[in-house]
Protein backbone atom coordinates (compact mmCIF):
# COMPACT_ATOMS: atom_id res chain seq x y z
CA UNK A 1 0.00 0.00 0.00
CA UNK A 2 1.51 3.17 -0.76
CA UNK A 3 -0.59 5.41 0.80
CA UNK A 4 -2.71 6.58 -2.84
CA UNK A 5 -6.71 5.18 -2.61
CA UNK A 6 -8.36 5.38 -5.83
CA UNK A 7 -12.28 4.70 -5.63
CA UNK A 8 -13.82 3.03 -6.99
CA UNK A 9 -11.74 -0.17 -8.06
CA UNK A 10 -13.98 -1.51 -10.25
CA UNK A 11 -16.76 0.08 -12.95
CA UNK A 12 -19.13 -1.46 -15.15
CA UNK A 13 -21.12 0.95 -16.81
CA UNK A 14 -22.87 1.02 -20.38
CA UNK A 15 -21.95 2.57 -23.58
CA UNK A 16 -23.18 6.92 -23.30
CA UNK A 17 -22.87 6.74 -19.68
CA UNK A 18 -20.73 9.14 -17.77
CA UNK A 19 -18.20 8.12 -14.73
CA UNK A 20 -16.65 9.82 -12.41
CA UNK A 21 -13.10 8.46 -10.51
CA UNK A 22 -11.42 9.81 -7.55
CA UNK A 23 -8.30 9.63 -6.42
CA UNK A 24 -6.84 10.46 -2.51
CA UNK A 25 -3.09 11.29 -2.72
CA UNK A 26 -0.35 10.87 -0.17
CA UNK A 27 -1.06 13.62 2.26
CA UNK A 28 2.08 15.74 2.19
CA UNK A 29 2.15 15.70 -2.24
CA UNK A 30 1.83 18.49 -3.83
CA UNK A 31 1.58 16.76 -7.28
CA UNK A 32 -1.07 14.40 -8.39
CA UNK A 33 -1.26 12.79 -11.58
CA UNK A 34 -3.48 10.97 -13.91
CA UNK A 35 -2.86 7.69 -16.24
CA UNK A 36 -4.61 5.13 -18.22
CA UNK A 37 -3.14 1.48 -18.72
CA UNK A 38 -4.86 -0.58 -21.51
CA UNK A 39 -3.54 -4.15 -21.31
CA UNK A 40 -0.39 -5.56 -22.33
CA UNK A 41 0.79 -1.87 -22.46
CA UNK A 42 2.76 1.18 -20.14
CA UNK A 43 0.64 3.86 -18.22
CA UNK A 44 -0.16 6.70 -20.91
CA UNK A 45 -0.34 9.71 -19.55
CA UNK A 46 -3.19 11.93 -19.18
CA UNK A 47 -3.06 15.22 -17.50
CA UNK A 48 -1.57 16.23 -14.31
CA UNK A 49 -2.20 18.96 -11.12
CA UNK A 50 0.34 20.68 -8.92
CA UNK A 51 -1.61 21.89 -5.92
CA UNK A 52 -5.14 22.84 -7.63
CA UNK A 53 -3.86 23.84 -11.05
CA UNK A 54 -3.74 21.72 -13.59
CA UNK A 55 -0.34 22.21 -15.72
CA UNK A 56 -0.22 20.09 -18.58
CA UNK A 57 -2.90 17.63 -20.12
CA UNK A 58 -2.23 15.05 -22.97
CA UNK A 59 -3.47 15.08 -26.69
CA UNK A 60 -5.35 12.08 -25.54
CA UNK A 61 -7.65 13.38 -23.28
CA UNK A 62 -10.72 14.19 -25.50
CA UNK A 63 -13.12 16.76 -25.12
CA UNK A 64 -15.13 13.90 -23.13
CA UNK A 65 -12.59 13.75 -19.98
CA UNK A 66 -12.11 16.54 -17.36
CA UNK A 67 -9.92 16.44 -14.38
CA UNK A 68 -10.28 18.95 -11.10
CA UNK A 69 -8.29 18.69 -7.89
CA UNK A 70 -10.22 21.67 -6.48
CA UNK A 71 -8.52 21.92 -3.23
CA UNK A 72 -5.56 20.80 -3.89
CA UNK A 73 -5.90 17.40 -2.14
CA UNK A 74 -7.93 14.73 -3.70
CA UNK A 75 -8.80 14.21 -7.36
CA UNK A 76 -11.66 13.60 -9.16
CA UNK A 77 -11.38 12.29 -13.29
CA UNK A 78 -14.87 12.60 -15.22
CA UNK A 79 -15.71 11.06 -18.37
CA UNK A 80 -18.76 11.75 -20.65
CA UNK A 81 -20.57 10.15 -23.13
CA UNK A 82 -18.08 6.85 -22.07
CA UNK A 83 -17.28 4.64 -25.28
CA UNK A 84 -16.21 0.93 -25.44
CA UNK A 85 -12.74 2.00 -26.28
CA UNK A 86 -12.47 4.14 -22.78
CA UNK A 87 -12.26 0.60 -21.15
CA UNK A 88 -8.73 0.85 -19.61
CA UNK A 89 -7.27 0.50 -15.75
CA UNK A 90 -7.20 4.15 -15.06
CA UNK A 91 -4.26 4.99 -12.52
CA UNK A 92 -3.38 7.84 -10.25
CA UNK A 93 0.26 8.74 -9.11
CA UNK A 94 1.31 11.67 -6.31
CA UNK A 95 4.70 13.03 -5.31
CA UNK A 96 6.39 15.54 -3.93
CA UNK A 97 8.48 18.47 -5.77
CA UNK A 98 10.10 18.74 -2.33
CA UNK A 99 12.85 16.29 -3.25
CA UNK A 100 13.40 18.19 -6.41
CA UNK A 101 15.00 15.86 -9.08
CA UNK A 102 14.00 12.71 -6.19
CA UNK A 103 10.57 13.42 -7.20
CA UNK A 104 9.56 10.15 -7.03
CA UNK A 105 5.70 8.74 -8.54
CA UNK A 106 4.13 6.56 -6.66
CA UNK A 107 0.67 5.09 -7.59
CA UNK A 108 -2.77 4.34 -6.21
CA UNK A 109 -3.97 0.97 -7.03
CA UNK A 110 -5.92 1.90 -10.22
CA UNK A 111 -9.94 2.19 -11.02
CA UNK A 112 -10.61 -0.59 -14.01
CA UNK A 113 -13.34 0.76 -16.12
CA UNK A 114 -15.38 -1.60 -18.43
CA UNK A 115 -17.39 -0.09 -20.97
CA UNK A 116 -19.83 -2.29 -22.36
CA UNK B 1 8.80 12.03 -30.41
CA UNK B 2 8.88 9.88 -28.02
CA UNK B 3 9.95 6.26 -27.73
CA UNK B 4 10.98 3.77 -24.72
CA UNK B 5 11.81 0.30 -26.52
CA UNK B 6 12.50 -3.04 -23.67
CA UNK B 7 11.53 -6.51 -24.65
CA UNK B 8 7.85 -7.91 -24.23
CA UNK B 9 8.49 -11.22 -22.63
CA UNK B 10 11.83 -12.93 -20.77
CA UNK B 11 11.86 -15.94 -19.05
CA UNK B 12 14.62 -17.15 -16.38
CA UNK B 13 15.05 -19.74 -13.23
CA UNK B 14 14.67 -19.25 -10.48
CA UNK B 15 17.99 -17.95 -8.63
CA UNK B 16 19.65 -17.04 -11.55
CA UNK B 17 20.43 -13.60 -12.80
CA UNK B 18 18.44 -11.24 -15.59
CA UNK B 19 19.41 -8.56 -16.79
CA UNK B 20 16.15 -6.07 -18.91
CA UNK B 21 17.48 -3.75 -20.94
CA UNK B 22 15.69 0.15 -21.72
CA UNK B 23 16.88 2.00 -24.92
CA UNK B 24 14.88 5.54 -25.21
CA UNK B 25 14.34 8.60 -27.31
CA UNK B 26 12.60 11.43 -25.96
CA UNK B 27 12.07 15.20 -26.21
CA UNK B 28 13.54 15.93 -22.73
CA UNK B 29 15.31 13.85 -19.58
CA UNK B 30 15.10 14.39 -16.10
CA UNK B 31 15.56 10.53 -14.43
CA UNK B 32 14.63 7.10 -15.36
CA UNK B 33 12.66 4.85 -13.17
CA UNK B 34 11.76 1.16 -12.82
CA UNK B 35 8.17 -0.01 -11.62
CA UNK B 36 7.78 -3.55 -10.86
CA UNK B 37 4.03 -4.09 -11.71
CA UNK B 38 1.83 -7.57 -10.76
CA UNK B 39 -0.96 -8.64 -13.26
CA UNK B 40 -3.92 -6.50 -11.87
CA UNK B 41 -1.70 -4.29 -10.17
CA UNK B 42 -0.61 -1.22 -9.37
CA UNK B 43 3.33 -0.50 -10.47
CA UNK B 44 5.28 -0.10 -7.31
CA UNK B 45 8.56 2.20 -7.88
CA UNK B 46 12.16 -0.20 -7.69
CA UNK B 47 14.37 2.28 -8.98
CA UNK B 48 15.58 5.83 -10.02
CA UNK B 49 19.07 6.63 -11.88
CA UNK B 50 19.50 10.26 -13.08
CA UNK B 51 23.55 10.22 -13.39
CA UNK B 52 25.31 7.90 -15.27
CA UNK B 53 26.74 4.48 -13.29
CA UNK B 54 25.10 1.72 -11.56
CA UNK B 55 22.62 2.30 -8.67
CA UNK B 56 22.08 -0.78 -5.91
CA UNK B 57 19.00 -1.46 -4.02
CA UNK B 58 19.74 -4.98 -2.43
CA UNK B 59 18.49 -7.45 -4.96
CA UNK B 60 17.77 -5.12 -7.94
CA UNK B 61 20.16 -2.52 -9.63
CA UNK B 62 19.63 -0.48 -12.21
CA UNK B 63 22.66 1.32 -14.25
CA UNK B 64 22.23 4.59 -17.00
CA UNK B 65 24.02 5.63 -19.42
CA UNK B 66 22.65 8.64 -20.65
CA UNK B 67 24.52 9.37 -23.86
CA UNK B 68 23.60 5.82 -25.30
CA UNK B 69 20.12 6.30 -24.28
CA UNK B 70 20.39 2.84 -22.39
CA UNK B 71 19.41 1.88 -19.28
CA UNK B 72 19.24 -1.71 -17.08
CA UNK B 73 17.89 -3.73 -14.47
CA UNK B 74 19.13 -6.12 -13.19
CA UNK B 75 17.82 -8.92 -10.90
CA UNK B 76 19.63 -11.19 -8.84
CA UNK B 77 18.74 -14.35 -6.78
CA UNK B 78 15.44 -14.35 -8.85
CA UNK B 79 12.77 -15.39 -6.82
CA UNK B 80 9.39 -16.99 -8.22
CA UNK B 81 7.74 -13.88 -6.64
CA UNK B 82 9.69 -11.54 -8.47
CA UNK B 83 7.37 -13.04 -12.13
CA UNK B 84 5.79 -9.97 -12.61
CA UNK B 85 6.25 -7.32 -16.25
CA UNK B 86 9.02 -4.37 -15.50
CA UNK B 87 8.30 -0.86 -16.92
CA UNK B 88 10.91 1.63 -17.97
CA UNK B 89 10.16 5.26 -17.72
CA UNK B 90 12.02 8.49 -18.42
CA UNK B 91 11.11 11.46 -16.78
CA UNK B 92 10.60 14.00 -19.45
CA UNK B 93 11.14 17.80 -19.04
CA UNK B 94 7.22 18.42 -18.00
CA UNK B 95 8.16 15.97 -15.28
CA UNK B 96 5.56 13.63 -16.75
CA UNK B 97 6.47 10.21 -16.95
CA UNK B 98 6.82 8.36 -20.82
CA UNK B 99 6.71 4.10 -19.90
CA UNK B 100 7.68 1.86 -22.17
CA UNK B 101 5.36 -1.44 -22.59
CA UNK B 102 6.78 -3.29 -20.10
CA UNK B 103 8.75 -6.51 -20.31
CA UNK B 104 6.67 -9.57 -18.69
CA UNK B 105 9.24 -11.53 -16.74
CA UNK B 106 8.51 -15.86 -15.86
CA UNK B 107 10.02 -17.17 -13.29
CA UNK B 108 10.37 -21.11 -13.16
CA UNK B 109 11.92 -23.19 -10.78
Amino acid sequence: DTGVSQDPRHKITKRGQNVTFRCDPISEHNRLYWYRQTLGQGPEFLTYFQNEAQLEKSRLLSDRFSAERPKGSFSTLEIQRTEQGDSAMYLCASSSTQLGNQETQYFGPGTRLLVL
Amino acid sequence: GQNIDQPTEMTATEGAIVQINCTYQTSGFNGLFWYQQHAGEAPTFLSYNVLDGLEEKGRFSSFLSRSKGYSYLLLKELQMKDSASYLCAVRDNTDKLIFGTGTRLQVFP
